[in-house]
């Protein structure tokens, strides 16, 4: 089986300032991993993926993540944060992509930007 | 990227009533589709694997003659909330990988539809 742990449930943060977002996950078999984010109200939109490849991996809106698979980690970075990027972010691993493409999310973390 | 629609974006309803919540793709066709669960401030739990020309695949703890799902077509599934109650309200999402569900030669992106909030009074 696989699970997700989002370390933080919440983190506020103020404008301009950096932020890592922290995931943990657990399987049993290679995984692909995700970071979405969800506006309110509204579905999820894919922030990044890591298939294989290169570790740190670019996604849209400046955000980054790293794969550690020692530490089973895939942390979500962004250098400076704007108001925009108030939301709530969901870690999501895909355990085989035999089963289609079935996701397991994390608990999400809300980040709060200030101004 | 790929798109994928549900209808109604927000359905208000009755205790004891049934709602039918539909999720299209609709510039791809998808053979597979996923429905989740969302409650207030939680993550999205999937509730079931849509298959499009035979049953549905339910997660554990799902109630499948509770939540009917029916994949009248390639782009198309359905998820009909029977009998509804208070404690069925939450927010219904879908998603559809891009291929379509063919998974054998690559990884398929998942493409998630806007939601559907479900208040059941």
């Amino acid at each position: 089986a696989q699970s997700v742990t989002q370390l933080d449930s919440q983190v506020p943060v103020f404008e301009e300032a950096p932020v890592e977002l922290r995931c943990n996950y657990s399987s049993s078999v290679s995984v692909y991993l995700f970071w979405y984010v969800q506006y309110p109200n509204q579905g999820l939109q894919l922030l990044l993926k890591y298939l294989s490849g290169s570790t740190l991996v670019k996604g849209i809106n400046g955000f980054e993540a790293e794969f550690n698979k020692s530490q089973t980690s895939f942390h979500l970075r962004k250098p400076s944060v704007h108001i925009s990027d108030t939301a709530e972010y969901f870690c999501a691993v895909s355990p085989d992509y035999n089963q289609g493409g079935k996701l397991i999310f994390g608990q999400g973390t809300e980040l709060s930007v200030k101004p | 990227g790929a798109v994928v629609s549900q209808h109604p974006s927000w359905v208000i309803c009755k205790s004891g009533t049934s709602v039918k919540i539909e999720c299209r793709s609709l510039d791809f066709q998808a053979t597979t589709m996923f429905w989740y669960r969302q409650f207030p401030k939680q993550s999205l739990m999937l509730m079931a694997t849509s298959n499009e020309g035979s049953k549905a695949t339910y997660e554990q703890g799902v109630e499948k003659d509770k939540f009917l799902i029916n994949h009248a077509s390639l782009t198309l599934s359905t998820l009909t909330v029977t009998s509804a109650h208070p404690e069925d309200s939450s927010f219904y999402i879908c998603s559809a990988p891009s291929s379509g569900g063919n998974t054998y030669d690559s990884y398929n992106e998942q493409f998630f539809g806007p939601g559907t909030r479900l208040t059941v009074l």
